[in-house]
């Protein structure tokens, strides 16, 4: 069965503090892995797709990268405003959803 | 507007009432999901349109649970009979065929 396993569950850490999220996941056929922002009462925004081992993608103090088993979110220089849910997905093989795993709660403190 | 509409964006009912839950999305998008968000919980996955191919029903957690997509954009969730352990935030989300998903701000239902 395909699966995703975020860590850590939640997060804290200080303005400036420079650290990273893991997303391992078990799928057949990887059509992609997918990260997204959560923040409180809103739904999940879109930040990244990743498709194939050794790809990255950047946006602001966000860097994603992925391997064969894994996909890590690295953030750069955080600041309070970074504070949010992050969640990771998949899209396997003979199917269009997304799995998506149970996130991790990132708290950045002045 | 460009993003994904959905309503009401909270509903309170009482149990063993029927709700429908609205979504519109982004214009041009061809698929279209829903899945529910229980407090605290990750996403769960519920019913995938795409074109005017057969749904994806394989998440629907019951048959009081039901989905359309009329002329390939709005769609609607209906949960007939509602049971206290339906309360959640359903989010809806569209996408091209293969791209990531955007999602709606959600309808918090609360079953009383």
């Amino acid at each position: 069965e395909d699966q995703v396993t975020q860590s850590p569950e939640a997060l804290r850490l200080q303005e400036g503090e420079s650290s990273s999220l893991n997303c391992s996941y078990t799928v057949s056929g990887l059509r992609g892995l997918f990260w997204y922002r959560q923040d409180p009462g809103k739904g999940p925004e879109f930040l990244f797709t990743l498709y194939s081992a050794g790809e990255e993608k950047e946006k602001e103090r966000l860097k994603a990268t992925l391997t064969k088993k894994e996909s890590f979110l690295h953030i750069t220089a955080p600041k309070p405003e970074d504070s949010a849910t992050y969640l990771c997905a998949v899209r396997g093989g003979g199917y269009n959803k997304l799995i998506f795993g149970a996130g991790t709660r990132l708290a950045v403190h002045p | 507007g460009a993003g994904v509409s959905q309503s009401p964006s909270n509903k309170v009912t009482e149990k063993g009432k029927d709700v429908e839950l609205r979504c519109d999305p982004i214009s041009g998008h061809t698929a279209l999901y829903w899945y529910r968000q229980s407090l605290g919980q990750g996403l769960e996955f519920l019913i995938y349109f795409q074109g005017n191919s057969a749904p994806d029903k394989s998440g629907l957690p019951s048959d009081r649970f039901s989905a359309e997509r009329t002329g390939g954009s709005v769609s609607t969730l209906t949960i007939q009979r509602t049971q206290q352990e339906d309360s959640a935030v359903y989010l809806c989300a569209s996408s091209l065929e293969q791209g990531g998903l955007f999602f709606g701000s959600g309808t918090q239902l609360s079953v009383l």
